[in-house]
């Protein structure tokens, strides 16, 4: 696709649910990064994407939340048993991997509600 | 580790005036990349510019400047002429060119245009 796709775009679910939120980067593109952004606040790095495997997972702020990434391409960040404090817009990007130097590429991103 | 610091939580400028975004980070990177994004009540996220720490000159894009300062660790945004639709929250970035490409935001500035 032209962009970064994030699905869905709102989602409202119950205390204690688990919930997946899906990333589809830009093609080709190998570095993939999650963040989550409360309202009115900056970006919280969850997980880091090169291909298939995560360099750096240090984020994810406990083990309720798990995130796969398969053929280098579609990643799903999977949270557990929800809490009322994973409200947020969960923010996904993808960049090619040129040394460092290119920009990333931001979806719009999935708002979650829990109630 | 990489850190970024934005100490300017809000700013208000007027109509047409040029400003400034401060943004210092720390990093045990050798070679790195600095980027601004914004971030319009809209909630995409827009990137504006890049520098790399070896770049000689400072980065220019149209009404967006970069005011890197290797030695002081600090890579300010400048905007001039700004515009009403330049209010929006700016995060500044960065990324190593090797190793762990972790992005890493800072906690943002908002910036509002006074007619």
């Amino acid at each position: 696709g032209a962009g970064v796709s994030q699905s869905p775009s709102n989602k409202v679910t119950e205390k204690g649910k688990d919930v997946e939120l899906r990333c589809d980067p830009i093609s080709g593109h190998t570095a993939l990064y999650w963040y989550r952004q409360s309202l009115g606040q900056g970006l919280e790095f969850l997980i880091y994407f090169q291909g298939n495997s995560a360099p750096d997972k240090s984020g994810l702020p406990s083990d309720r939340f798990s995130a796969e990434r398969t053929g280098g391409s579609v990643s799903t960040l999977t949270i557990q048993r929800t809490q009322q404090e994973d409200s947020a817009v969960y923010l996904c990007a993808s960049s090619p991997r040129t040394l460092g130097t290119s920009e990333a590429f931001f979806g719009q991103g999935t708002r979650l509600t829990v109630v | 580790a990489q850190k970024i610091t934005q100490t300017q939580p809000g700013m208000f400028v007027q109509e047409k005036e040029a400003v400034t975004l401060d943004c210092t980070y720390d990093t045990s990177d050798p070679s790195y990349g600095l980027f601004w994004y914004k971030q319009p009540s809209s909630g995409e996220m827009i990137f504006l510019i890049y520098q790399g720490s070896y770049d000689q000159q400072n980065a220019t894009e149209g009404r967006y400047s970069l005011n890197f300062q290797k030695a002081r660790k600090s890579a300010n945004l400048v905007i001039s002429a700004s515009q009403l639709g330049d209010s929006a929250m700016y995060f500044c970035a960065m990324r190593a060119v090797f190793g762990n490409e972790k992005l890493t935001f800072g906690t943002g500035t908002r910036l509002t245009i006074i007619p």
